[in-house]
């Protein structure tokens, strides 16, 4: 079975920076995993903020950016805001795309 | 404008059948590159990738779960039905539906993306 590993929880100071990761245990990730990230805030549903490992959806952030750092997938906040405190979770497409695999979350505290 | 929106029990016993539905409007799920996807969430823990249709019909499913799902989809009336056999408590959970794509307007493959999702719907297991 196939495991995506985020840590588990992270915490920035506001204006600060903060990358979260996204570990595959098939291996390193790569473009071809089309990372996809969402952040998610309690009670509500998940919202989409990056796909294709780098792409921003037309409703994120400039302050959030993906990228693949070190064989994992990342995600960087930079300029951390009060409102950017959620988990956060990545998704990997394995199969050319054809089955999706959420990771264990990032809580990202900012304090 | 895309919207999702997930019906169905808020509550089933165990070793029952869960069937939820996905109404949906802004897309067209005839659309080529187009699909739907299932995703849960229990309380507090993470979220689980558990099916997805395609616009050609092909479907996915989560490997762990596969023997005990069924995605559906209902192109006129713009609908995708889920269901679990054998609920278990272990299945309480928030269920969401999502919205998915893989071209872009060119036609260029983007792999897998989910931008839109519903609002989620929590069924909860007990006898």
């Amino acid at each position: 079975q196939t495991v995506v590993t985020q840590e588990p929880s992270l915490t920035v100071s506001p204006g600060g920076t903060v990358t979260l990761t996204c570990a595959s245990s098939t291996g390193a990730v790569t473009s071809g995993y089309y990372a996809n990230w969402f952040q998610q805030k309690p009670g509500q549903a998940p919202r989409a903020l990056i796909y294709s490992t780098t792409n921003k959806h037309s409703w994120t952030p400039a302050r959030f950016s993906g990228s693949l750092l070190g064989g994992k997938a990342a995600l960087t906040l930079s300029g951390v805001q009060p409102e950017d405190e959620a988990d956060y979770y990545c998704l990997l497409f394995y199969g050319n795309g054809q089955l999706g695999v959420f990771g264990t979350g990032t809580k990202v505290t900012v304090l | 404008q895309i919207t999702l929106k997930e019906s169905g029990p808020t509550s089933v016993k165990p070793s029952q059948t869960l069937t939820l539905t996905c109404i949906f409007s802004g897309f067209s799920l005839s659309t080529s590159g187009v699909g739907v996807g299932w995703i849960r969430q229990p309380p507090g823990k993470a979220l689980e990738w558990l099916a997805l249709i395609y616009w050609n019909d092909d479907k996915r499913y989560s490997p762990s779960l596969k023997s005990r799902l069924t995605i559906t989809k209902d192109t006129s009336k713009n609908q995708v039905v889920l269901t679990m056999t054998n609920m278990d408590p272990v299945d309480t959970a928030t269920y969401y539906c999502a919205h998915y794509y893989h071209y872009d307007s060119s036609g260029y493959y983007l792999g897998g993306i989910i931008d839109y999702w519903g609002q989620g719907t929590l069924v909860t297991v007990s006898s």
